[in-house]
């Protein structure tokens, strides 16, 4: 049972490339999340998806994109990468119960130079 | 919008004594979850205990335990007989129970706690 699933683990872009963050989970949560972390700020979420076809904006939306094409698969599309993208990118999931929880990924440390 | 607000951004504990996390939070809902996530220096988030908001009872986990005050809006997470393996970032974290809207998680912004020897 692999949970959930994040590729790379570790990334250097450079300014104004793009890359997709990959997250993958094998549970059939039907919820899934990315969220950033920088250093003493929390974790803020970047969107979510309540589904299949379903996704929506968190609170720091701008510059990713997000698709939801099958239950298992949530990648994150970084375009033009900028300095302010630098965080731990976390991916998670969990059933709609609220109660549960998250399961979370191990995460993605994103440098970009 | 729900708060979660971690005032102490570094704990110290020594080894097998007893250390207390604060976490306070905003909501203007009576049903709602509390969650304590442990994050170690691998990076992994580890759920350390739950609350529901409804159960006045609070919540044990072997050596941890929580202080849920709901009037106070206040959650702690109390640490008994700390271990070594018990340093790491501590977050609180909220989650509605009202259905729609992806039930997300709002964390506070964490509490580093080191236990020394």
């Amino acid at each position: 049972n692999a949970g959930v699933t994040q590729t790379p683990k570790f990334r250097i872009l450079k300014i104004g490339q793009s890359m997709t963050l990959q997250c993958t989970q094998d549970m059939n949560h039907n919820y899934m999340y990315w969220y950033r972390q920088d250093p003493g700020m929390g974790l803020k979420l970047i969107y979510y998806s309540v589904g299949a076809g379903i996704t929506d904006k968190g609170e720091v939306p701008n510059g990713y994109n997000v698709s939801r094409s099958t239950t298992e698969d949530f990648p994150l599309r970084l375009e033009l990468a900028a300095p302010s993208q630098t965080s731990v990118y976390f991916c998670a999931s969990s059933y709609s119960m609220a109660g549960i929880g998250y399961t979370f990924g191990s995460g993605t440390r994103l440098t970009v130079v | 919008a729900q708060t979660v607000t971690q005032s102490q951004p570094e704990m110290s504990v020594q080894e097998a004594e007893t250390v207390t996390l604060s976490c306070t939070y905003d909501t203007s809902e009576s049903d709602y979850y509390l969650f304590w996530y442990k994050q170690p220096p691998s990076r992994q988030m580890i759920l350390v205990i739950r609350q529901e908001a409804y159960k006045q009872q609070n919540a044990t986990e072997n050596r941890f335990s929580v202080n849920f005050q709901k009037a106070a809006k206040s959650f702690s997470l109390k640490i008994s007989d700390s271990q070594l393996g018990d340093a790491a970032m501590y977050f609180c974290a909220y989650r509605s129970a009202i259905t729609g809207g992806g039930n997300k998680l709002t964390f506070g912004t964490g509490t580093q706690l080191k236990v020394e020897l």
